[in-house]
């Protein structure tokens, strides 16, 4: 089973700012690494498949890059609407599915 | 507009069976695959099993293979989970996903949820 870890846990930043998330893959993942969000009391929502595809409706701040077991997501700058909690997610070796424990984006 | 609704949690003793159930609008359901998706109170996501557009294929997570099955219904549009031996462990939320077509595995579309309490 691939183990994804994901820094930091918490991350305190203001509006405007640049957060910047890391996921890393106890393997290979290749490039089927995807990022969630997930708002309190809310549905995980789809961001970014595939290391760098944006999902439809997501807008242009929200990127990711990287490969094999390095991973970032980057929030260019931070809408109000974008402190959450952020999940890494790889499909490259399954089952199962395996999903990192989260990074929470609050505001500092 | 797709729509996925899920129904069926509950309150449930340990050793205890529910069925969850998903039911599938706005896109034809039939040509995805379906995921389920746990959380636990204050935890990560869990990925739970998932099953192929025909039915043919299921696969899940070891921590339920034996006591959960994943099934659908292509003309009610419907998911399922039927859950036995359930353990308190497997208290969660549970949500209904969509696979993302030409991206298997990742899900773009989720239902809201439906609770699951497994207490005496």
């Amino acid at each position: 089973e691939i183990v994804l870890t994901q820094s930091p846990a918490t991350l305190s930043l203001s509006p405007g700012e640049r957060a910047t998330l890391s996921c890393r893959a106890s393997q290979n993942v290749r490039n089927y690494l995807a990022w969630y969000q997930q708002k309190p009391g809310q549905a995980p929502r789809l961001l970014i498949f595939d290391t760098s595809h944006r999902a439809p409706g997501i807008p242009a701040r929200f990127s990711g890059s990287g490969s094999g077991t390095d991973f970032t997501l980057t929030i260019s700058s931070l809408e109000p609407e974008d402190f959450a909690v952020y999940y890494c997610q790889q499909r490259s070796n399954w089952p199962p599915v395996t999903f990192g424990p989260g990074t929470k984006v609050d505001i500092k | 507009e797709v729509q996925l609704v899920e129904s069926g949690g509950g309150l449930v003793q340990p050793g205890g069976s529910l069925r969850l159930s998903c039911a599938a609008s706005g896109f034809t359901f039939n040509d995805y695959w379906m995921t389920w998706v746990r959380q636990a109170p204050g935890k990560g996501l869990e990925w739970v099993a998932n099953i192929k557009q025909d039915g043919s294929d299921k696969y899940y997570v070891d921590s339920v293979k034996g006591r959960f099955t994943i099934s659908r219904d292509n003309v009610k549009n419907s998911l399922y989970l039927q859950m036995n031996s359930l353990r308190a462990e497997d208290t969660a939320m549970y949500y209904c996903a969509r696979d993302k077509a030409a991206a298997g595995r990742v899900c773009d579309y989720w239902g809201q949820g439906t609770q699951v309490t497994v207490s005496s």
